[in-house]
């Protein structure tokens, strides 16, 4: 058990661009979720996948991220045309069905010039 | 939904003093619980959960919690500070979600801070 593993760990971009983020749960983890922190804040909920299917999205969530987990294992998130007020800290956790003890990755901070 | 309010946002100790991070809870039912530790540079890591069992929640690294209903309090408490434990520390609730997940709701972070 490696944990949760994310990558890249930190992302300049300029605004306007696309990038994205991948993010490996624990392997025997059918549920993975991706949460946005920002400066001073507590982490956000963005979006949940049990296994492949996306089951539940934050109204944080605009039309330019999209998220998927193609084969119920890793997962990506996108943000197309990047905007300054996306720099944070992109986190993403999993666990297995019940309790909610949910194992989070070291994050990705993306930054955008 | 259920939320959490952190008192403090900073909070100061000696080392070998005690430690006390505040958290009230606003719940229309029996809540699930749990404080975070983020160090600098790593990622959040579990410290402890309530799940309605014990309301004493026995933690890592000598932390532990105690769940007060008639108070809606998750108070952190550790006897004796160390200077490792210098971090943010979260408390946290558990929504759940359409299909049987479960959504962190966190609150805003008491940053700890331990002196010589």
């Amino acid at each position: 058990d490696t944990g949760v593993s994310q990558n890249p760990r930190h992302k300049i971009t300029k605004r306007g661009q696309n990038v994205t983020f991948r993010c490996d749960p624990i392997s025997e983890h059918n549920r993975l979720y991706w949460y946005r922190q920002t400066l001073g804040q507590g982490p956000e909920f963005l979006t949940y996948f049990q296994n492949e299917a996306q089951l539940e999205k934050s109204r944080l969530l605009s039309d330019r991220f999209s998220a998927e987990r193609p084969k119920g294992s890793f997962s990506t998130l996108e943000i197309q045309r990047t905007e300054q007020g996306d720099s944070a800290m992109y986190l993403c956790a999993s666990s297995e069905g019940g309790a909610g003890e949910q194992y989070f990755g070291p994050g990705t901070r993306l930054t955008v010039t | 939904a259920q939320s959490v309010t952190q008192l403090d946002s900073h909070v100061s100790v000696s080392e070998g003093t005690p430690v006390l991070l505040r958290c009230n809870y606003s719940s229309s039912y029996s809540p699930s619980l749990f404080w975070y530790v983020q160090h600098p540079n790593k990622g959040l890591q579990l410290l402890l959960k309530y799940t309605s069992a014990a309301t004493l929640v026995k933690g890592i690294n000598g932390f532990e919690a105690e769940f007060k209903k008639s108070e809606t309090s998750f108070h952190l408490t550790k006897p004796s500070a160390h200077m490792s434990d210098a971090a943010e520390y979260f408390c946290v609730v558990n929504n759940i979600l359409t299909g049987g997940g479960n959504k962190l709701t966190f609150g805003t972070g008491t940053q700890l801070k331990v002196e010589l």
